[in-house]
């Protein structure tokens, strides 16, 4: 079957540094997405891994290992507006649809 | 600009009545979807359209019914409304279906 386990929450504090892990188990590969999403609102494109090794965007970075079936998403200098839920998504490659994770609740405290 | 707008963006209805969901992208993107997320925050894919023609139907009700213009627009019919239809419903689209999807405000759906 197919498979994306992320945490379900996260808490952290500003100006701190956060890693979102996310682990799949797909049939097939063609990129995973990390998308984010403030509540009430839509989700928004975050960053595209499709090889091994780390994208760096501003304060984001996202890391994939294919082997090991496993991304993570990190986020530095925390600010109270990264509070939001950060969802994981995987192209299985078939039909174009994206296996999505059920997102990480993130908190940033004072 | 807005990329991907939906109409309406609340929708209060009774049980049993027909409604409708209006999507229009101008990205000049080929794939436009719709999702469902209930209230467990869980994305579901309901159904893909690339230039018009459907290639993602997910297990969903029939009386969900989906229709595409042409490659810009996504709509998305629902009959007979039940309590359990309602959630936040999402249109999206991308290029190719191979790269990031951009997604409408969403249309928050209330059935009483």
């Amino acid at each position: 079957g197919q498979n994306i386990d992320q945490p379900t929450e996260m808490t952290a504090t500003e100006g701190a540094i956060v890693q979102i892990n996310c682990t799949y188990q797909t049939s097939g590969f063609n990129g995973l997405f990390w998308y984010q999403q403030h509540a009430g609102e839509a989700p928004t494109f975050l960053s595209y891994n499709v090889l091994d090794g780390l994208e760096e965007k501003g304060r984001f970075s996202s890391f994939l290992s294919r082997s090991k079936g496993y991304s993570y998403l990190l986020l530095k200098e925390l600010q109270m507006k990264d509070s939001a839920s950060y969802l994981c998504a995987v192209n299985a490659g078939n039909n174009r649809k994206l296996i999505w994770g059920l997102g990480t609740s993130l908190a940033v405290n004072p | 600009d807005t990329a991907v707008s939906q109409t309406p963006k609340y929708l209060v209805t009774q049980m049993g009545n027909d409604k409708s969901i209006k999507c229009e992208q101008n990205l000049g993107h080929d794939t436009m979807y719709w999702y469902k997320q209930d209230s467990k925050k869980f994305l579901k894919i309901m159904f893909s359209y690339n230039n018009k023609e459907l290639i993602i139907n997910e297990t969903v009700p029939n009386r969900f019914s989906p229709k595409s213009p042409d490659k810009a627009h996504l709509n998305l019919h629902i009959n007979s409304l039940e309590l359990g239809d309602s959630a936040v419903y999402f249109c999206a689209s991308s290029q190719r279906g191979l790269y990031e999807q951009y997604f409408g405000p969403g249309t928050r759906l209330t059935v009483t």
